[in-house]
């Protein structure tokens, strides 16, 4: 089944402390985006790519880095996490063509100690 | 500058009743607008979307209707139930480039 999984769900961490928020989808979309989202619903664009080896920072300005080794895989990495950096961040992907809508992951809920 | 402008923030509905979300644009190239559906613990879903070269499209109780003219589009769920409480984003891109999401609508139906 053509799925995007975020990894982990829950993740509560210390301050200082680098982590790694994973995605995978199985569809072959070369688009892939991560977004933030505040606690008032809003969702902010901090990061995304369009193929292999191709990353672009987005319109929110963010710490965190991304890469893009394999089509499938775009993690997120926090290198110093700071209380500020809580919040949900969604993955998603987009299919080739203009009339494509994104596929959301169901999130990873980020708590900073 | 807000590229898509969505009204209202939250909303109370009646159980049965007709829940109406607006949402504005401003770029003209903007030929795809997506309405997404999120549930708590979730990530948005796309619910359902329209091109602009038609005013309408209903699929089941939900139904998108687009002004081209006043370059707005509104999204109305017909008998509304105490499952479509969620939050609703609007939605609108040009090509294949980045959609650009509205801020949202809390939307709660009474038992």
């Amino acid at each position: 089944e053509a799925d995007i999984y975020q990894t982990p769900r829950y993740l509560v961490i210390g301050t200082g402390k680098k982590i790694t928020l994973e995605c995978s989808q199985t569809m072959g979309h070369d688009k892939m985006y991560w977004y933030q989202q505040d606690p008032g619903m809003e969702l902010h664009l901090i990061h995304y790519s369009y193929g292999v080896n191709s990353t672009e920072k987005g319109d929110l300005s963010s710490e965190s880095t991304v890469s893009r080794i394999r089509t499938e895989h775009f993690p997120l990495t926090l290198e110093s996490a700071r209380p500020s950096h809580t919040s949900q961040y969604l993955c998603a992907s987009r299919g080739q063509g203009r009339f494509y809508g994104y596929t959301f992951g169901s999130g990873t809920r980020l708590t900073v100690v | 500058q807000q590229q898509v402008k969505q009204s209202p923030q939250s909303l109370i509905v009646q159980k049965g009743g007709i829940s109406i979300i607006n949402c504005a644009y401003e770029n003209t190239a903007f030929d795809y607008f997506p309405w997404y559906q999120q549930f708590p613990g979730k990530g948005p879903a796309l619910l359902i979307a329209i091109r602009p070269d038609v005013s309408e499209k209903k699929e089941g109780r939900f139904t998108i209707s687009f002004n081209k003219s006043a370059k707005q589009f509104s999204l109305h769920i017909m008998d509304s139930q105490p499952g479509d409480s969620a939050t609703y984003f609007c939605a609108a891109s040009k090509g294949d480039d980045k959609i650009i999401f509205g801020k949202g609508t809390r939307l709660h139906i009474l038992p």
